[in-house]
């Protein structure tokens, strides 16, 4: 895990309210992921970027979610108005090229 | 429809004995990675395998890709109660970068 950086690792939000993931890379790395683990089960894909592009969104949800990895900073997997079935561990995960794929530590989200 | 079906989901043995996880599939993958997740924690890679049949060895844990590039195993000799986590097995499909994973297995070592 050592070198993709997720935060926050932990975040509550009311139910209505905005969420946003961050997620640095490891170095070199200019391809990244976004995955869902619901309690219990395995990882969702949900997106693929590389700098200021989205390759493949086909896991993420329609309509409140979207992600974006621009050219400077990290990249940002944003959940408007959240609801109670937006909690989950949401990871990211980064890789050079066509190759291994890291993860980070995961951000556990929690809608209350 | 799970892409990947791993078994079994769950498995409790006592430390010592050996076991197998299954990673089976009726698609070809280009590679496929077994990652290890603690509670709390995001996945830990432990292996890629890219070339059918390939075998690799890592301490007392063994994977293998199927001849074909459809399935894949591991295989724990020994097992300690340090080898207790979710193992998880993830392939990448030719033309594709996203990884599409399995269910996972449980593994409980009872000392």
């Amino acid at each position: 895990n050592a070198g993709v950086m997720q935060n926050p690792r932990h975040l509550v939000r009311r139910r209505g309210q905005e969420a946003r993931l961050r997620c640095s890379p490891m170095k070199g790395h200019s391809h990244v992921y976004w995955y869902r683990q619901l309690p219990e089960e395995g990882l969702k894909f949900m997106v693929y970027l590389q700098k200021e592009n989205i390759i493949d969104e086909s896991g993420m949800p329609k309509e409140r979610f979207s992600a974006e990895f621009p050219k400077e900073g990290p990249s940002i997997l944003r959940i408007q108005q959240v609801v109670r079935g937006d909690s989950a561990a949401y990871f990211c995960a980064s890789s050079p090229e066509r190759n291994t794929i890291y993860f980070g530590e995961g951000s556990w989200l929690t809608v209350v | 429809t799970q892409l990947l079906e791993q078994s079994p989901q769950f498995l409790s043995i006592q430390e010592g004995e050996n076991l197998t996880v299954y990673c089976n599939s009726s698609s070809v993958f280009s590679s496929l990675q077994w990652y290890r997740q603690e509670p709390g924690e995001g996945p830990v890679l432990l292996v890629t395998v890219v070339t059918g049949g390939e075998v690799k060895k890592l301490k007392r844990l063994t994977f293998q890709f199927g001849d074909a590039r459809k399935d894949s195993s591991l295989h724990i000799t020994a097992a300690q109660p340090g080898d207790t986590g979710l193992y998880l097995c993830a392939g990448q499909m030719t033309g594709a970068q996203k990884l599409v994973f399995g269910q996972g297995t449980r593994l409980t070592i009872n000392p």
